[in-house]
């Protein structure tokens, strides 16, 4: 089965906190791409980052760090130091070789207070 | 540089009146096109994508059609709204043959059929 799941339904954490969004992904294909998208409250979903199955190497960007671990089937999405402009839904998304449709997880919703 | 445009961004509709969203995308060419709705907090059911002009596939059977006139215009269309045909619907393009290419969307349009 090719699936993503975010077991996370909400998170709440208040300003500068450390926050980690869990997502696990199913899939029997060997090349196989992941996403993160960003859905403020207007709506629309702001692509993050994609990483492929050969590259498992950590990515950084500013406060974002993703932890991608095919041994767990895992890419784990972390936020250092939280803002309030980080609140929104974020969804883990997975595709394949042979296709360019996007499986999504449900999403997390990350709540930041201040 | 690409952007995609959808309307409109809300939409109240009667059960049983007919509906007609619309997606362009600016700055491709041979885009694939991608309709999902998004339910109340739940996450993102991909409806319809198109690999070209008049090739439409449906992911899962509903009460909703689509149509790609044009190559860079898709509508999503019903004939008779029903009360679960309510949801936050959004158009997405990704590059035609782009192995594991990311998808970019538009802001949605929020749908309430009362």
């Amino acid at each position: 089965a090719q699936k993503v799941t975010q077991a996370q339904t909400e998170i709440s954490v208040v300003e500068k906190e450390d926050v980690t969004l869990d997502c696990v992904y199913e899939t029997r294909d060997t090349t196989y791409y992941l996403f993160w998208y960003k859905q403020p409250p207007s709506g629309e979903l702001v692509f993050l980052i994609r990483r492929n199955s050969f590259d498992e190497q950590n990515e950084i960007s500013g406060r974002y760090s993703w932890n991608f671990q095919k041994s767990t089937s895992s890419f784990n999405f972390t936020i250092t130091a939280s803002q309030v402009v980080d609140s929104a839904v974020y969804f883990c998304a997975l595709t394949f070789y042979n296709t360019d449709k996007l499986i999504f997880g449900t999403g997390t919703r990350l709540q930041v207070f201040p | 540089s690409q952007t995609i445009h959808q309307w409109p961004a809300t939409l109240v509709q009667p059960v049983g009146s007919p509906l007609s969203l619309e997606c362009t995308v600016e700055g491709t060419s041979n885009p694939n096109l991608y309709w999902y709705r998004q339910a109340a907090g739940r996450g993102l059911q991909l409806l319809f994508y198109s690999v070209g002009i008049g090739q439409i596939s449906s992911e899962v059977p509903q009460n909703l059609s689509a149509s790609r006139p044009q190559d860079r215009q898709f509508i999503l269309s019903s004939k008779k709204l029903l009360l679960s045909d309510s949801g936050f619907y959004l158009c997405a393009w990704s590059v035609t043959g782009g192995i594991g290419a990311e998808a970019f969307f538009g802001q949605g349009t929020r749908l309430t059929v009362v």
